[in-house]
């Protein structure tokens, strides 16, 4: 069965640090990855995808992201980090033509101000 | 378009008492899906249905029961709570189509079951 790897499930940063949170699968298929954000109270939204193309994505607020093929791996990443990045990040993967979302444990950042 | 719409969005149940939640999606999606997130296990499928009438067990179902009659909405249902029922329930919809999907998420509804 596939599965979803997320490295850290708590990060703190300062304002302006750099972020990268890993995310591993373990499908060996053709996938489509997504990272979701989820801001305290609210529910989870689309941060970015990657179906195919340019392995190197960028989202919404400064966000992106590197699919790396032959490590399985779609690490989300931000230059300099904001208070309102304060959030859980999830990390999910399909199976191209598939109907299940398989969802990682979930990375809970917090910026500090 | 208002999305995924949830309610009630929290609720008490004792144990024993049944409820459904409900889920309405305006974007003509033809998937809908159910999950529940437990803190620290990310989000896990419960059921999904890929048209009215048609609907499949994800990695969770025991406990819950769901039904499509229209395109637009996917109703979840416990029949006798339980304590391991207390959660945060997420309904999500997607067009599916070509092999690329994204799943749209409604606000949620938290349950507690004492």
């Amino acid at each position: 069965a596939q599965s979803v790897s997320q490295h850290n499930h708590h990060v703190i940063l300062s304002e302006a640090a750099s972020l990268e949170l890993g995310c591993n699968y373990s499908y060996g298929g053709t996938v489509n990855l997504f990272w979701y954000v989820q801001y305290p109270g609210q529910h989870l939204q689309l941060l970015l995808k990657y179906f195919s193309g340019d392995p190197l994505v960028k989202g919404i607020k400064g966000f992106e992201a590197e699919f790396i093929k032959s490590k399985f791996s779609f690490n989300l990443r931000k230059p300099s980090v904001q208070w309102s990045d304060t959030a859980e990040y999830f990390c999910a993967v399909m199976k191209i033509y598939g109907n299940k979302l398989v969802f990682g444990a979930g990375t809970i950042l917090r910026v500090k101000s | 378009n208002a999305g995924v719409t949830q309610t009630p969005k929290f609720r008490i149940l004792k144990i024993g008492q049944s409820m459904t939640l409900q889920c309405t999606q305006d974007m003509n999606h033809n998937y809908m899906y159910w999950y529940r997130q437990d803190p620290g296990m990310g989000l896990k499928l419960i059921y999904y249905s890929v048209g009215a009438g048609i609907t499949d067990k994800g990695e969770v179902p025991n406990g819950y029961n769901v039904s499509r009659s229209t395109t637009e909405d996917f109703p979840l249902r416990l029949e006798l709570a339980a304590p391991s029922q207390t959660s945060v329930y997420f309904c999500a919809s997607s067009y599916h189509t070509s092999g690329e999907e994204t799943q749209y998420f409604g606000p949620g509804t938290r349950l507690l079951v004492l």
